[in-house]
């Protein structure tokens, strides 16, 4: 299947700073990327949908100021949570796919943020 | 928007038991995926299965889009197996198109 990386994994940092992460498809060009957070024992959360060369489409409720998403070229997206505070410790997954909506997509490892 | 409900949120099985978890979707969907979610919370893609039957060596999944449910089969199950399963689905219709929904989750356990 393909693959889906995501960096760094894991990330501590002070109230007040930013953060970027990474999410890059290593073996397959991805038409569409997507940012999800999970908080402890709860599901997935869409947070946007980013098309390369475009911006992002954000769901109801997700600051798009504080949540930037950039999707530089067809194998890296980036977000970059502005500004970070303790209740944006999350877990943060990427996703993309190869082609258009209805198949399937493949998730990165997740980056594990920690607001202190 | 689409809604999805899995069950059971919790099933706890000793090693080698089958287990069934089930997947119900209020829309008809183009994309419907189960995942596997590890303890060290990366997805494992099980199945993309918008409708009909596979089979991957212990698990099968049985989607009957008509009916607006999915089915995910876990037979002989290991301690490996234990995590959290995910259904999700893309719907073109209710506010779902080109977006993957997710279900709560089934936390699996199993005990040797």
């Amino acid at each position: 299947g393909a693959v889906v990386s995501q960096h760094p994994s894991r990330v501590i940092c002070k109230s007040g700073t930013s953060v970027k992460i990474e999410c890059r498809s290593l073996d397959f060009q991805a038409t569409t990327m997507f940012w999800y957070r999970q908080f402890p024992k709860q599901s997935l959360m869409l947070m946007a949908t980013s098309n390369e060369g475009s911006k992002a489409t954000y769901e109801q409720g997700v600051e798009k100021d504080k949540f930037l998403i950039n999707h530089a070229s067809l194998t890296l997206s980036t977000l970059t949570v502005t500004s970070a505070h303790p209740e944006d410790s999350s877990f943060y997954i990427c996703s993309a796919r190869v082609k258009g909506a209805g198949t399937e997509q493949f998730f990165g490892p997740g980056t594990r943020l920690t607001v202190l | 928007g689409i809604q999805v409900e899995q069950s059971p949120p919790d099933l706890i099985l000793q090693e080698g038991a089958n287990s069934t978890l089930r997947c119900n979707f209020s829309d008809s969907v183009n994309n419907l995926q189960w995942f596997h979610q590890n303890p060290w919370g990366q997805l494992i893609n099980l199945f993309y299965i918008p409708s009909g039957t596979k089979q991957n060596g212990r698990l099968s999944a049985t989607t009957v889009a008509t009916e607006r449910y999915s089915l995910l089969y876990i037979s002989s199950s290991q301690t490996t197996d234990s995590g959290v399963y995910f259904c999700a689905v893309e719907s073109p219709f209710s506010g779902g198109y080109n977006k993957l929904i997710f279900g709560a989750g089934t936390r699996l356990a199993v005990h040797p």
